[in-house]
């Protein structure tokens, strides 16, 4: 398997913009997961995903942020309009059972000016 | 809030020596302890999962154990190496699968 994907790898877009980030789970992962890190907050959780529902959706920011999984093999984090602190790596994470282990794809960097 | 410890927050080590670092958690409510290590410029990867009082695991020059009375766990390196050099991320779920996560402690082995 070819691991949690995500893209794009790193995104520059302008305040304002709306940003759409991506993230294809491992095959047979039931739960999906987008985390933010920052220099200030490090590693939290915006929202996680069971069975394509979303499950826990309290580490969303605010409303300008949505999040969505339409199927079993794809996720996508939108952010409008985006904020220059919005700046940020995303990441996405699968897990196969509740408490298991998390597998994290490569991040997607955000920078927004 | 849940709040996670992790200390120390950084630790310069020379290659060879066995070293040590701590997280703290909530005793109350325990579903499971992670623990990641995460390379610069990489993504957080799995070390153990941790369940029950008492664990202890171990892959290899890493191994962990769990107090989930007391609410800590320990993660150890014997005989460090440069390649261990990273940072290590524990976090904590109390039910479902929300995990809060330490800020980490930042190894670096020096050869």
């Amino acid at each position: 398997d070819a691991g949690v994907i995500q893209s794009p790898r790193h995104e520059v877009t302008e305040m304002g913009q709306e940003v759409t980030l991506r993230c294809k789970p491992i095959s047979g992962h039931d739960y999906l997961f987008w985390y933010r890190q920052t220099m200030m907050r490090g590693l939290e959780l915006l929202i996680y995903f069971n069975n394509n529902v979303p499950i826990d959706d309290s580490g969303m920011p605010e409303d300008r942020f949505s999040a969505k999984m339409p199927n079993a093999s794809f996720s996508t984090l939108k952010i409008q309009p985006s904020e220059p602190r919005d700046s940020a790596v995303y990441f996405c994470a699968s897990s196969t059972r509740q408490g298991e282990e998390q597998y994290f794809g490569p991040g997607t960097r955000l920078t927004v000016t | 809030i849940l709040n996670v410890e992790q200390s120390p927050q950084s630790l310069h080590v020379q290659e060879g020596d066995s070293t040590n670092f701590t997280c703290s958690f909530p005793s109350s409510n325990f579903y499971a302890l992670h623990w990641y290590r995460w390379e610069t410029a990489k993504s957080p990867e799995a070390l153990f999962v941790m369940t029950l009082n008492g664990d202890e695991k171990k892959k290899g020059r890493i191994s962990a154990t769990l107090n989930t009375k007391e609410g800590y766990s320990y993660l150890y390196i014997k005989g460090s190496q440069p390649e261990d050099s990273a940072t290590y991320l524990c976090a904590f779920i109390t039910s479902g699968s929300r995990l809060t996560f330490g800020e980490g402690t930042q190894l670096t082995v020096n050869p």
